[in-house]
Parts: structure tokens; sequence; C-alpha cells
């Protein structure tokens, strides 16, 4: 079984700053994914960004980072520059990479909010 | 706009009733996954198809069914709505399986049960 444990439900970062969002996972899989997705208040799911287990270095896209840690099982997001339109929910997931076990397993999230 | 669309946007209905959310993949995409959003289950995964076959079943419960038809689109039906129902439910589909095969997700549809 996979698990994901965000334990930061809400965070407040002044605008311009860095922000990192934390996540561990727990798996029994060799090989799976560590996503996370953005939440905004309409509602919509929007992938941010992808780190496979087997990959050696840390994913980025754009303003967001995945900072791996695969001995210490974490995965997380940081967000460089922050704006007020990352003020969202961000959830990080998982998924195993075999056929049958394709599914996304989520955290509780975390609300971000940012402040001007 | 990820290419994944889903109807209705809203819908409102009353205990006891049954009722049918479409999905519309990704064009080429072969796998549909469902997941519902409540408040106090959070997200999680309902069930998945692929290529018109279900290939995973997470919690779902029996009331709820769900089919893929040839053209890939997929509904998810939900019958003896109860309150605890209401809930956000999204679609999500994706390529096909491989290390890195990200879900693309719809806007969701929104289902109240008074």
């Amino acid at each position: 079984a996979q698990k994901i444990t965000q334990t930061q439900p809400g965070m407040f970062v002044q605008e311009k700053e860095a922000v990192t969002l934390d996540c561990t996972y727990d798996t029994s899989d060799q090989s799976y994914g560590l996503f996370w997705y953005k939440q905004p208040s309409s509602g919509e799911m929007i992938f941010l960004i992808y780190q496979g287990s087997y990959d050696e270095q840390n994913a980025t896209e754009g303003r967001y980072s995945l900072n791996f840690q695969k001995a210490r099982k974490s995965a997380n997001l940081v967000i460089s520059a922050s704006q007020l339109g990352d003020s969202a929910m961000y959830f990080c997931a998982m998924r195993g990479l075999t056929i049958g076990n394709e599914k996304l397993t989520f955290g509780t999230g975390t609300r971000l909010t940012i402040i001007p | 706009d990820s290419g994944v669309t889903q109807t209705p946007k809203h819908l409102i209905t009353a205990t006891g009733q049954r009722v049918t959310l479409r999905c519309s993949p990704r064009s080429g995409d072969l796998s549909v996954y469902w997941y519902q959003q409540s408040l106090d289950q959070g997200l999680q995964f309902l069930i998945q198809y692929y290529n018109g076959e279900e290939r995973a079943k997470g919690n779902i419960l029996e009331r709820f069914s769900a089919q893929q038809f040839p053209d890939l689109h997929s509904e998810l039906n939900l019958s003896s709505l109860e309150l605890g129902d209401s809930a956000l439910y999204f679609c999500a589909s994706s390529a096909g399986t491989g290390p890195y095969n990200e879900q693309f997700f719809g806007p969701g549809t929104r289902l109240t049960v008074l």
C-alpha cells in the first residue's frame, strides 16, 4: 500500500519569498512516481511537477522544484519567488509504475496563502 | 485546459436518486481514472479503465459503477444517493502505462445531494 503524508495543513508566505511544502511517502514498490498538483479555489487539478524514483537529479519546472530525498522518503515542493497566484491547495501524490498499480494516492494537502 | 472534459459541471439531486457523470479523455488516451474529493475523505481513487476494460478498483461503493465505451469516453453511475455522496468527482486520463505517465484531470463534476 502507498501512503502520502503532508503535515502542513496551512501556510502563510510573504510574496516573493521562497516556500517549501513538505511531503513524505511510504511504499513497498521499488519503482514509483511522485507528483505535485495545485488546486486553486476554482477546483481544477493542475499538474506541477513529476519525479521518478529512479531519477538521479531533482526535477525542476520553472519556479517549481522537487527536493527528492529517497532515503528519507521525502519529496518536498519548493516554489521560488512566490506570487499571489500561487495561493491554492497543493497536493502531493504518488503512483506505482506497474500495470494495475497506476492510481494516484494523494496526501491531505497544504493550503498555501501568499500575502502581498 | 487539460483536454479532458466532464459533464455536467454541477449536479444537484435528492437522496435515493441515480445520476450519471460523463468523461471524455484527451485524444488518444486509453486510460481513464475516476476520483472522488470530499471534505472528510480527501481525494480518493475510485476506479480505472484501460481501453474499455476495468484495470484497477479502489474505494468504490457497490452503489457506484462505471464503464468505458468503445470511443473511450467513460461514465460513472451513482445510485441510491446519500448525503455523504456529495463531493467533487474528477475524471483523469493518461496515455497508458510507462515510467512517466502523467494523469490529466478534467474540471470535475460537483455533486450535491440534498
